[in-house]
């Protein structure tokens, strides 16, 4: 059974500092891995969606890898801003099932 | 697109009484999936169809949960009777394909006294 974990659970940074947060899972046969956003009594934002085939997707100033074989996903955020404050959840795709980590609670102080 | 829409947005009732969360998905999308969010479970797969088939149930709590999705553009997700323990805010989601891009709603907000 996937089992989907994020660390840290939360990450408090001042405005403007890149960060990285982490996302793995233990079964590596996945289908798809994909990146939300989720505000405060909000529903789930799609970030990025990364196919089993590649490594890394890339918007704006976002920038998400997969390495499949050590069951890892990072999500890259550059020049952070205050509107960025969120949670971010990973989610993979395998075996007709889509498995979310608890997410990571993200502050970005101005 | 208007995306994903769900109601109601809040809804709050007494336990024993009957809940019906409606989900309007995404025009072209052909699966449908219904997520469950709290504090303590995080986001559990509650159903999810594909071409208005229900493919996988095993998430549903209980028989006192049903879905049902008569067309490519309705489903509605019903808690007869209702309990406390079913508070929570329930997710409506689309998605292209089965493996596709997933998008969400809003969410419904259920509280059960």
């Amino acid at each position: 059974k996937q089992e989907v974990t994020q660390i840290p659970a939360a990450l408090s940074v001042p405005e403007g500092e890149n960060l990285v947060l982490n996302c793995s899972f233990t079964d590596s046969a996945i289908y798809n891995l994909q990146w939300f956003r989720q505000d405060p009594g909000k529903g789930l934002t799609s970030l990025l969606l990364i196919q089993s085939s590649q490594r890394e997707q890339t918007s704006g100033r976002l920038n998400a890898s997969l390495d499949k074989s050590s069951g890892r996903s990072t999500l890259y955020i550059a020049a952070s801003q205050p509107g960025d404050s969120a949670t971010y959840l990973c989610a993979v795709y395998n075996n007709n099932d889509m498995r979310f980590g608890a997410g990571t609670r993200l502050t970005v102080k101005p | 697109d208007a995306g994903v829409i769900q109601s109601p947005r809040h809804e709050v009732t007494e336990m024993g009484q009957e809940v019906t969360l409606r989900c309007k998905p995404i025009s072209g999308h052909n699966s449908l999936f219904w997520y469950r969010q709290t504090m303590m479970r995080g986001l559990e797969l509650l159903i999810y169809f594909n071409n208005n088939v229900p493919i996988d149930d095993s998430g549903m709590p209980e028989d006192r949960f049903s879905a049902k999705m008569p067309n490519a553009s309705f489903s509605t997700l019903k808690i007869q009777p209702s309990e406390p323990r079913d508070s929570a805010v329930y997710f409506c989601a689309s998605s292209f394909s089965e493996q596709g891009e997933l998008f969400f709603g809003e969410g419904s907000r259920l509280t059960v006294l």
